[in-house]
């Protein structure tokens, strides 16, 4: 079945430090994929998303490719900030699930220090 | 405006007690959902309406009953609370894939249920 296996946290990092969280995914056919953050205390918002292989997803400084030969969307940052702290959450739907379905991976929490 | 607005915020009560939350959303979107959760921040789906039609019902007790009366609502009512019903319920929506597109899951705030 659909999957998503994304590093386990905790990650710490200092202020202007570089970022990856690793996604891999498990799908049949052409997954449309996802990154979600949850800042404390409140809901999930979509980050980025990519709906087919080589595209690249990007928002407020973070990046991820959608790479089918990996079966991966990485996501990455250049410069973090304290401002970054949060949970990150690695996503995928499929045509081939059940209507809208989100299999999401269990989550990065990502720490900053100034 | 809130585009996913759910209630209460915070839920504090008794095991053995019925409680709902509600959830709205003004996005004009045709799907809803409930997540659950957990202390680790696993999310798990657990219920999904299109159209006020059950879609997705996954391994949930029976005490949990979503009820949609309107596409802009999607309602849950848990019966018999315990406390590993403890945890922070999400509802989201989006618009429904149509050919070629995804939609985007829009999520609410959440509710922190604490049973004691």
């Amino acid at each position: 079945g659909d999957s998503v296996t994304q590093m386990e946290g905790p990650v710490t990092l200092s202020e202007e430090a570089f970022l990856t969280i690793n996604c891999t995914y498990t799908a049949t056919g052409y997954p449309s994929l996802f990154w979600y953050v949850q800042y404390p205390g409140e809901g999930l918002q979509l980050l980025l998303k990519a709906t087919k292989a080589d595209d690249k997803g990007s928002n407020k400084g973070f990046e991820a490719t959608y790479r089918k030969e990996t079966t991966s969307f990485h996501l990455e940052k250049g410069s973090v900030q304290v401002s970054d702290s949060a949970v990150y959450f690695c996503a995928l739907s499929n045509r081939g699930s059940t209507l809208g379905r989100l299999y999401f991976g269990r989550g990065t929490q990502l720490t900053v220090w100034p | 405006d809130t585009a996913v607005s759910q209630t209460p915020k915070y839920l504090v009560t008794q095991m053995g007690n019925d409680k709902s939350i509600k959830c709205e959303q003004n996005l004009g979107h045709d799907t809803m959902y409930w997540y659950k959760q957990d202390s680790k921040k696993f999310l798990k789906i657990m219920f999904s309406y299109n159209n006020k039609e059950l879609i997705i019902n996954e391994t949930v007790p029976n005490r949990f009953s979503p009820k949609s009366p309107d596409k802009a609502h999607l309602n849950l009512h848990i019966n018999s609370l315990e406390l590993g019903d403890s945890a922070v319920y999400f509802c989201a929506s989006s618009q429904e894939a149509i050919a070629g597109g995804f939609g985007t899951q829009y999520f609410g705030p959440g509710t922190r249920l604490l049973v004691l």
